[in-house]
């Protein structure tokens, strides 16, 4: 069966400091991988998504990027966070074909101070 | 472009009794929706989904979905709530370049005993 690992689960950072936070999933094959970000316990915003290897979408401009240096493997870093980066961080793999749903790892709770 | 609408922001009800928690969606094309469960500090947990077929769709603990092309719903339904259905609910609509799923604001469920 397949699984997603998120890692670390709880983050405190200074202001400036860089950041990398590691998606991982095991038992599929060319997987759809996708970063959120949740603010407040309420919506998703969609940060990034990759459909293969090398293959990043940004959806919207941030102080964030993203890369996928393995099949199976999805990062977000930042070479210097904000305040408002603070928030609760989902990575989410899917089938790459058909209507398949997305799985949600336990996310990462990121603290900015 | 695709969206999905959840009017309420928390529905309360009691044990045992029936619950809905609504979704309206906007869509070019044919409709693709999902449901999701989240519980604090974890990751959401697909419920159901819709994609073609009958109306009415069936899914994990319980959850059903009744979708209604005219109205352009999908509302979340079960027939006997628990207190362990307490939860935050979000639907979702996949985008039509199959690969970005847009999200509710989510609606707080409460049951209480």
């Amino acid at each position: 069966s397949q699984t997603i690992h998120q890692w670390p689960a709880t983050l405190v950072q200074p202001v400036g400091s860089p950041l990398s936070l590691e998606c991982t999933v095991e038992g599929t094959s060319n997987p759809n991988l996708y970063w959120y970000r949740q603010a407040a316990g309420r919506g998703l915003q969609l940060l990034f998504y990759s459909v293969g290897i090398g293959q990043i979408s940004s959806e919207v401009p941030q102080n964030l990027s993203a890369s996928r240096p393995q099949d199976r493997q999805f990062i977000l870093s930042s070479k210097k966070l904000l305040l408002s980066d603070s928030g609760f961080y989902l990575c989410a793999w899917r089938e790459g074909a058909g209507n398949q749903p997305q799985h949600f790892g336990d996310g990462t709770r990121l603290s900015i101070l | 472009a695709q969206s999905v609408a959840q009017p309420e922001d928390q529905v309360n009800v009691a044990e045992g009794n029936p619950l809905t928690v609504k979704c309206t969606y906007s869509v070019s094309g044919n409709p693709y929706l999902f449901w999701y469960v989240q519980y604090p500090n974890r990751g959401l947990q697909f419920l159901l989904k819709y994609i073609t077929g009958d109306n009415l769709v069936k899914g994990s603990y319980g959850f059903e979905a009744e979708f209604n092309k005219s109205q352009t719903s999908f509302h979340l339904k079960k027939p006997s709530a628990l207190v362990s259905d307490s939860a935050l609910y979000f639907c979702a609509v996949r985008d039509n370049n199959f690969n970005k799923f847009y999200f509710g604001s989510g609606t707080k469920l409460n049951v209480k005993p």
